[in-house]
């Protein structure tokens, strides 16, 4: 079973606000990585990290910023939220080379 | 560029009716194939994982098998409960390594 904590679930928040998603895993993974997921639509990596003070953009080009300064803690943060920003965003984690990834339940943020 | 596509994007069955669902790869430099479970508004759930062709594994209603250029999910007298979109992911050698590459999914829905 995966332990790999997302909060909050859900969040509506005005345009302007600053907000931090949080993800926690008590798995000890040294991978973490932050999706964006619209409804029905498929995933895509925003940022990744493979150890503690290492993070990396991934494939959509997002205006959010993540930190890893503990291996279990890996924060994704909006500086001035957007209507653009309303999406589910989802966190993962994994560990070695060639093993599966294991998601929290995700938040679901919606700015209006 | 890795690649991951999965067929068909959507897929209807009558309850107790098998079917199939395919994920084709960029064969070259593939180091596990991952098959993931995801309702609406939810995280992915992990499935299985496949390292080598010829490999089959199982759980419950389906069976996840890898071939040396794609896999199959295979779903056998599928339930109501059955219906999700499921993905299909692979981890590559190089610094592709660090990342999952995902496919956009099978829609199931299971009629009863």
């Amino acid at each position: 079973e995966a332990d790999i904590y997302q909060t909050p679930r859900y969040l509506v928040i005005g345009t302007g606000k600053k907000i931090t998603l949080e993800c926690s895993q008590t798995m000890g993974h040294d991978k973490m990585y932050w999706y964006q997921q619209d409804p029905g639509m498929e995933l895509h990596l925003i940022h990744y990290s493979y150890g503690v003070n290492s993070t990396e953009k991934g494939d959509l080009s997002s205006e959010s910023t993540v930190s890893r300064i503990r291996t279990e803690h890996f924060p994704l943060t909006l500086e001035s939220a957007r209507p653009s920003h309303t999406s589910q965003y989802l966190c993962a984690s994994r560990t070695g080379v060639n093993t599966e990834a294991f998601f929290g339940q995700g938040t679901r943020l919606t700015v209006v | 560029e890795d690649q991951v596509t999965q067929s068909p994007e959507a897929l209807r069955l009558q309850e107790g009716e098998s079917s199939s669902l395919n994920c084709s790869y960029t064969v070259s430099g593939l180091r596990g194939l991952f098959w993931y479970r995801q309702d609406p508004g939810k995280g992915p759930e992990f499935l299985f994982t496949l390292y080598s062709a010829g490999e089959e594994k199982e759980k419950e209603r389906l069976k996840a098998t890898l071939t040396k250029k794609e896999s199959f999910l295979h779903i056998t007298a599928p339930k109501p409960e059955d219906s999700a979109t499921y993905l299909c992911a692979g981890v590559y050698s190089g610094a592709g390594s660090y990342q999952l590459t995902f496919g956009k999914g099978t829609k199931l829905s299971v009629i009863p």
